[in-house]
């Protein structure tokens, strides 16, 4: 089982349309969790951080539930900026720090 | 947000030539650098971690041999890719973290933050 899974996607949407991705992780010693977002040949830049208070940031919404091990991402009212792969990342500390990313899912918003 | 730089955004090379990627923090002091590769359509995959002042640690499957790692200072490692084949040839992305501060959150000190990647095509 792989260390930090991702639905495999793509996502298909239409502008507008609410998008959520998932992603589990397996190692209880996972400290810290972000989603990633990763343009075509580009580096990965950091989206949201994850707490599991849940966060907000315009139009995604961040949840973390540590019982499950689940990770989510919710983007609402999608727009054709938004098509990108989406990394969920997660850091594991155990004494030595290491940092997982999930495959990635795309996403690809059309008109 | 923190800005890491890398250098050479891309590389041609012929078979057999050894190549050096430079990833530098710009502001700030990075104790730990990571160098990642990711072939088309795949995720990030670590290949080192790299720490100031010390030894890389290789994942395993990585040839320690074939992939030098040097962090000479706080604000850079480096990538030597020697004896570079086709199969080498790949996207190379480094990232850094900063150190602990009083005036960094902890959630803060563990982002990483990502140079703009090193694309190694080798012929």
């Amino acid at each position: 089982r792989k260390e930090v899974e991702q639905d495999p996607g793509p996502f298909n949407v239409p502008e507008g349309a609410t998008v959520a991705f998932n992603c589990t992780y397996s190692n209880s010693a996972s400290q810290s969790f972000f989603w990633y977002r990763q343009d075509c040949r580009k580096e990965p830049k950091l989206l949201m951080s994850v707490y599991s208070s849940g966060n907000e940031d315009g139009r995604f919404t961040a949840q973390l539930n540590r019982a499950s091990q689940y990770i989510s991402l919710l983007i609402r009212d999608s727009k054709l900026s938004d098509s990108a792969t989406y990394l969920c990342v997660v850091n594991i500390d155990t004494g030595g720090f290491k940092t997982i990313f999930g495959a990635g899912t795309r996403l690809f918003v059309k008109a | 947000g923190a800005v890491v730089s890398q250098h050479p955004s891309r590389v041609i090379c012929k078979s057999g030539t050894s190549v050096k990627i430079e990833c530098r923090s710009l502001d700030f002091q990075a104790t730990t650098m990571f160098w990642y590769r990711q072939f088309p359509k795949k995720s990030l995959m670590l290949m080192a971690t790299s720490n100031e002042g010390s030894k890389a640690t290789y994942e395993q499957g990585v040839e320690k041999d074939k992939f030098l790692i040097n962090h000479a200072s706080l604000t850079l490692s480096t990538l030597t890719v020697t004896s570079a084949h086709p199969e080498d040839s790949s996207f190379y992305i480094c990232s850094a973290r900063d150190r602990p501060s009083s005036t960094r959150s902890f959630r803060s000190y563990n982002e990483q933050f990502f140079g703009p990647g090193t694309r190694l095509t080798v012929l």
